[in-house]
């Protein structure tokens, strides 16, 4: 079945460092989203991209998809601490159906 | 509009008993997923309801059940418990469209003991 990884699993950063994190899918997505999930809560839908080598911003956040759709990016510039959390990409699979498979996600700590 | 409600918050159960949790979506929200999320495991996709017809399932065993309603509040159900399904279920409601983000509410703390 479909598999979506994430890389680092785990990063820690001082306040103002660059962090980013690598989504990669063994099979073609159709789209793909990104959540943050902070310490006790729940995942919370930050964006979605669906064209090849699509762009998009958010303020200090850049999400960008891969030109063969298998795999993405989520870079933070100048991290704040109210950027802590776990963030997770969801793919669906190209193949059809609305089934969203999560990725492994990467954990950010972000010390003073 | 209100959120994604689920409960109960948190649950304990002993191994073989049974379990359902409830979920109701956000108004107008036609499809219901679930998720089981583990710290080694992460989020795993168990089901998806819409329109109170199961739409996609994940790979669990089939102690793992779910249905919907026609209101689209939905019910996830787990029978003969095992100690590793103590997990926090997460249910997450969509417009059920193609693209559409989910929208997911705090989630079941099930413990098995």
């Amino acid at each position: 079945g479909q598999q979506v990884m994430q890389i680092p699993q785990y990063q820690h950063v001082q306040e103002g460092e660059d962090f980013t994190t690598y989504c990669n899918s063994s099979t073609t997505l159709s789209n793909i989203q990104w959540y943050k999930q902070r310490p006790g809560g729940h995942p919370v839908f930050l964006i979605q991209l669906v064209k090849s080598g699509e762009v998009k911003k958010q303020k200090r956040l850049t999400f960008q998809f891969g030109e063969a759709k298998k795999n993405s990016s989520l870079h933070i510039t100048a991290t704040q601490t109210t950027d802590v959390g776990t963030y997770f990409c969801a793919g669906r699979d190209s193949g059809g159906g609305n089934k969203l498979t999560f990725g492994t996600g990467t954990q950010l700590k972000v010390e003073l | 509009k209100a959120g994604v409600t689920q409960t109960p918050r948190y649950l304990i159960k002993t191994r073989g008993q049974q379990v359902t949790l409830s979920c109701s979506p956000i108004s107008g929200h036609r499809s219901v997923s679930w998720y089981q999320q583990t710290p080694g495991q992460g989020l795993q996709f168990l089901f998806e309801y819409f329109s109170e017809t199961q739409r996609n399932k994940g790979n669990f065993p089939g102690r793992f059940s779910g249905r919907q309603f026609s209101n689209s509040r939905s019910e996830m159900n787990v029978s003969t418990l095992e100690l590793g399904d103590s997990a926090l279920y997460l249910c997450a409601s969509s417009e059920g469209v193609w693209g559409s983000p989910l929208h997911f509410g705090n989630g079941t703390r099930l413990t098995v003991t």
